[in-house]
């Protein structure tokens, strides 16, 4: 069974720090994920990742970075944490498409994090 | 743009009962469609995967169908059970896209009562 593993279920932290969310994936997927997930707004994508050292933005970047020195790792970085970024925040891993693009989309269990 | 609706936003049933949930979607141009159960304050866990070129798919008391003409897809259960309450959220992956971009419907919250 695929499994990706988010570092924090629960995190609570100060507005202007700067906070880090670690995902770990252990299926050699090509692709990463980050959304956030708000009551009604859904999910959104905020950044993903196709390949190590490769990013592309989501619909909400603004205020995040990420990090994938690792395949099997993709970080979420709140550069100065705002209260508006409080929210569950969701990783998920999938192989490449183009050829593999029928495979789900396999997702952590969530990390919510409030910023105080 | 793709946009991914999902009706009723919540439904409440007695246990026994086949139910469907409903999932629409704007542009008929997907690449495949995927239903997705979502416990309270847990992640998503994939429950069907349905092709452009599929009409359905099972998997145990659940059956997916797709229709991408008329942009639509059911998810019928069969003989719900208290287990199965959740909310159930679809997601479409657009054909023209290289990577795999999904866009989520906001879910339904489903109850089923014992």
């Amino acid at each position: 069974d695929v499994k990706v593993t988010q570092s924090s279920r629960y995190l609570v932290k100060r507005t202007g720090e700067k906070v880090f969310l670690e995902c770990v994936q252990d299926m050699d997927h090509e692709n990463m994920f980050w959304y956030r997930q708000d009551p009604g707004l859904g999910l959104r994508l905020i950044y993903f990742s196709y390949d190590v050292k490769m990013k592309e933005k989501g619909d909400i970047p603004e205020g995040y970075s990420v990090s994938r020195e690792k395949k099997e790792r993709f970080s979420l970085i709140l550069e100065s944490a705002s209260t508006n970024q409080t929210s569950m925040y969701l990783c998920a891993s999938s192989f490449l498409g183009k050829g593999k693009s029928n495979q789900p989309q396999h997702f952590g269990d969530g990390t919510r994090l409030s910023i105080l | 743009k793709q946009e991914v609706t999902q009706i009723p936003a919540a439904l409440s049933v007695p246990e026994g009962e086949n139910l469907v949930l409903n999932c629409s979607f704007t542009d008929s141009a997907i690449y495949n469609l995927q239903w997705f159960r979502q416990d309270p304050g847990k992640g998503l866990t994939s429950l069907l995967l349905i092709q452009s070129s599929q009409r359905e798919q099972t998997s145990g008391r659940l059956n997916a169908s797709l229709d991408k003409s008329s942009g639509r897809s059911t998810l019928y259960i069969a003989a719900s059970q208290p287990g199965d309450s959740a909310t159930y959220l679809c997601a479409v992956k657009a054909e023209s896209t290289s990577y795999d971009k999904v866009i989520f419907g906001p879910g339904t919250s489903l109850s089923v009562i014992p």
